[in-house]
C-alpha cells in the first residue's frame, strides 16, 4: 500500500535553533518527493523537489535529503525563524498509468518560539 | 500569472444544508484536485478532474461531488452537511496529470454549525 509517514507530529523549538523533520514512504514506483510548507489557513507551497538520483537539495535555510534505498527523506531547517512556524508536508509521486499519483503525509507542525 | 483562486474564503452553514465551493486554476492548467484538511488528519484527497472528467476519487461519501467546466474552473458540492464536514477545503491545479507539482489555492474554510 502506498503510504507516507512523517515524524514527529509536532515540534517546538527556540528561534535560532536547527531542526530536522522526517518522512518515510512506501510509495512505488517512485517518481519524486516534494516538501511543502503550509502556513496556518493558507494553501501549501512547494519548498523542494527531489528525484531518485538526488541526495540533497537546498532552498535557503531549508535542506532536503533523500535516501532512495531506505525510502527516507528529511527536511533540515537551519537557524530557525518565527516565520518558519508552519506545517511541513511530505508528498511522494508515483508513476501510474494516467500520470503522477500524489501520496500525502499527514504533516509535521513546527512552532518556533522566541 | 495569477495563482489558484478559491471562493468563498470563509463559509458558515448549518447541518443539513448544502454548499458549493468554487476553484479557478492557474491559466493553462487543466487538472484540478480537491482536498479536505482537518486538524490532525492532513490532506485527504477528494477527487481530481481533467478535461471536464473525474479521473480519480478518494474515499468520501457520495454527498461530496464535483464538476469541471470547459474553461477548467471547478466546483465542489457537499450536500446534507454534517458537523464533521467542517474543514479547510483546498483546490490544487497542475497542467496535466503527468505533472507532479500541484499549485494550491488559499482554501475555503467551511464551518458547519
Amino acid at each position: 500500500k502506498n503510504q507516507v509517514e512523517q515524524s514527529p507530529q509536532s515540534l517546538i523549538i527556540l528561534e535560532g535553533k536547527n531542526c530536522t523533520l522526517q518522512c518515510n514512504y512506501t510509495v512505488s514506483p517512485f517518481s519524486n518527493l516534494r516538501w511543502y510548507k503550509q502556513d496556518t489557513g493558507r494553501g501549501p507551497v512547494s519548498l523542494t523537489i527531489m528525484t531518485f538520483s538526488e541526495n540533497t537539495k537546498s532552498n535557503g535555510r531549508y535542506t532536503a535529503t533523500l535516501d532512495a534505498d531506505t525510502k527516507q527523506s528529511s527536511l533540515h531547517i537551519t537557524a530557525s525563524q518565527l516565520s518558519d512556524s508552519a506545517s511541513y508536508i511530505c508528498v511522494v509521486s508515483a508513476m501510474v498509468g494516467y500520470g503522477n499519483k500524489l501520496v500525502f503525509g499527514a504533516g509535521t507542525i513546527l512552532r518556533v518560539k522566541s | 500569472k495569477a495563482g489558484v483562486t478559491q471562493t468563498p474564503r470563509y463559509l458558515i452553514k448549518t447541518r443539513g444544508q448544502q454548499v458549493t465551493l468554487s476553484c479557478s486554476p492557474i491559466s493553462g492548467h487543466r487538472s484540478v484536485s480537491w482536498y479536505q484538511q482537518t486538524p490532525g488528519q492532513g490532506l485527504q484527497f477528494l477527487f481530481e478532474y481533467f478535461s471536464e472528467t473525474q479521473r480519480n476519487k478518494g474515499n468520501f461519501p457520495g454527498r461530496f461531488s464535483g464538476r469541471q467546466f470547459s474553461n477548467s474552473r471547478s466546483e465542489m458540492n457537499v450536500s446534507t452537511l454534517e458537523l464533521g464536514d467542517s474543514a479547510l477545503y483546498l483546490c490544487a491545479s497542475r497542467m496535466t496529470q503527468r505533472e507532479n507539482e500541484q499549485f494550491f489555492g488559499p482554501g475555503t474554510r467551511l464551518t458547519v454549525l
